[in-house]
């Protein structure tokens, strides 16, 4: 897990707030996905992305949400006007390549609660 | 829908004994399948995987059993150990047009191994 750095760990916003959440690959993985994690429940697949383009956006919520993987720099989850449903933790993961033999390496998360 | 269901949310064996988790599917296009292993305030971490094209693989003391006419697959930890002790998801890819590193999770099964 310490391949893959996501930073904060833990994240406060009031409600309509902006959270940024920043996620840095394993070294030398140039593809990157968002899951997100409610109470209880197993992990949501939300977005992938390679460097500069969105891949596959199918779980991402039409509004407010917001990703992106620039050239250089960390992959940015942005949500904006922030509600309490949005609270959970977020986990990014990266891969080598598509190839079965390189299974998605996850961070520790950010823990995001909306108060 | 839940297209990945792990019917039991916990499970506790004695330290020494095998440890079976279940997991069962819907969707027979799924030509993927892994588990993940998750500690508390970390992120899931990659146990092992199989390809549908196979029905048994094994890394150590963890092999993974798949029967595609039952739809169904199982993690089998031999000896277990107390240090085997958190939550495992069951997930799976392929097969619906999403990208491959699209992976439904199940909810997740707590094993908890007694000393």
């Amino acid at each position: 897990n310490a391949g893959v750095m996501q930073n904060p760990r833990h994240l406060v916003r009031r409600r309509g707030q902006e959270a940024r959440l920043r996620c840095s690959p394993m070294k030398g993985h140039s593809h990157v996905y968002w899951y997100r994690q409610l109470p209880e429940e197993g992990l949501k697949f939300m977005v992938y992305l390679q460097k500069e383009n969105i891949i596959d956006e199918s779980g991402m919520p039409k509004e407010r949400f917001s990703a992106e993987f620039p050239k250089e720099g960390p992959s940015i989850l942005r949500i904006q006007q922030v509600v309490r449903g949005d609270s959970a933790a977020y986990f990014c993961a990266s891969s080598l390549d598509l190839s079965y033999n390189s299974p998605l390496h996850f961070g520790n998360g950010t823990r995001l609660t909306v108060t | 829908d839940q297209q990945v269901k792990q019917n039991s949310p916990s499970l506790s064996v004695q330290e020494g004994r095998i440890s079976i988790l279940n997991c069962d599917y819907t969707n027979s296009m799924f030509d993927y399948f892994l588990w993940y292993k998750k500690y508390p305030a970390e992120g899931p971490t990659f146990l092992i995987s199989i390809s549908s094209i196979k029905d048994k693989n094994e890394d150590g003391r963890f092999t993974v059993f798949l029967n595609k006419s039952a739809k169904h697959l199982s993690l089998h930890i031999v000896p277990s150990q107390p240090g085997d002790s958190a939550v495992y998801f069951c997930a799976a890819s392929g097969g619906y047009g999403g990208s491959q590193g699209n992976l439904i999770f199940g909810k997740g099964t707590k094993l908890s191994v007694k000393p």
